[in-house]
């Protein structure tokens, strides 16, 4: 089964307005973290925001924002005031801490497509 | 502080070849992660190495090998190229601890004719 589903292939979003990116997750470890990453067409992965499942408020880094439903299993990027720049293909990413907490793997949706236009 | 480096950026090979495939973490960054991403497959996780040992490691064959220096400097190996190896390949280090975000490299397209 599929462990991060994001389901918009490509979204467009009208300059300087808000957009969200859906996400949703799966796992049965009650500790995870979860990543949004921004990927321009150049391929570097560029971190943008986390939420940890014990996390109370939701993850807030300038101008993204993520609203996490836990009983949803949901962890949705807000983008507000879109720019040119944002333009680029979006990854949500879990990671499960298990028992022991260690080692680092990242599981990946297949990702969101966004065009920014003027 | 300077962010992870990968070398080569490009490379083609034929099948057949083996390849070596470089990555510099982050200053103080134990943890180095590698992963593929094709079209077809999107953003699959190879393994990852901390402190010189393999911690965690992906689906993939054993064509696919890593290992990592004193120095936390990381290589992948992958022998015998396939067509199916062509893909952009991800190097990622962090710091240790649950919360500690993954920091990638450019990564390193390689092209397998």
């Amino acid at each position: 089964a599929q462990k991060i589903t994001q389901t918009q292939p490509g979204m467009f979003v009208q300059e300087k307005e808000a957009v969200t990116l859906d996400c949703t997750y799966d796992t049965s470890d009650p500790s995870y973290g979860l990543f949004w990453y921004k990927q321009p067409s150049s391929g570097e992965m560029i971190f943008l925001i986390y939420q940890g499942s014990y996390d109370q408020q939701n993850a807030t880094e300038g101008r993204y924002s993520l609203n996490f439903q836990k009983a949803r299993k949901s962890a949705n990027l807000v983008i507000s005031a879109s720019q040119l720049g944002d333009s680029a293909m979006y990854f949500c990413a879990m990671r499960e801490y298990g028992l022991t907490g260690g080692g680092n793997k990242l599981t990946f949706g297949t990702g969101t497509q966004l065009k920014v236009e003027l | 502080k300077a962010g992870v480096t990968q070398t080569p950026r490009y490379l083609i090979k034929t099948r057949g070849q083996q390849v070596t495939l470089s990555c510099s973490p982050i200053s103080g960054h134990r943890s180095v992660s590698w992963y593929q991403q094709t079209p077809g497959q999107g953003l699959q996780f190879l393994f990852e190495y901390f402190s010189e040992t393999q911690r965690n490691k992906g689906n993939f064959p054993g064509r696919f090998s890593g290992r990592q220096f004193s120095n936390s400097r990381s290589e992948m190996n992958v022998s015998t190229l396939e067509l199916g190896d062509s893909a952009l390949y991800l190097c990622a280090s962090s710091l240790e601890g649950r919360s500690e975000t993954q920091y990638f490299g450019p990564g390193t397209r390689l092209l397998v004719l």
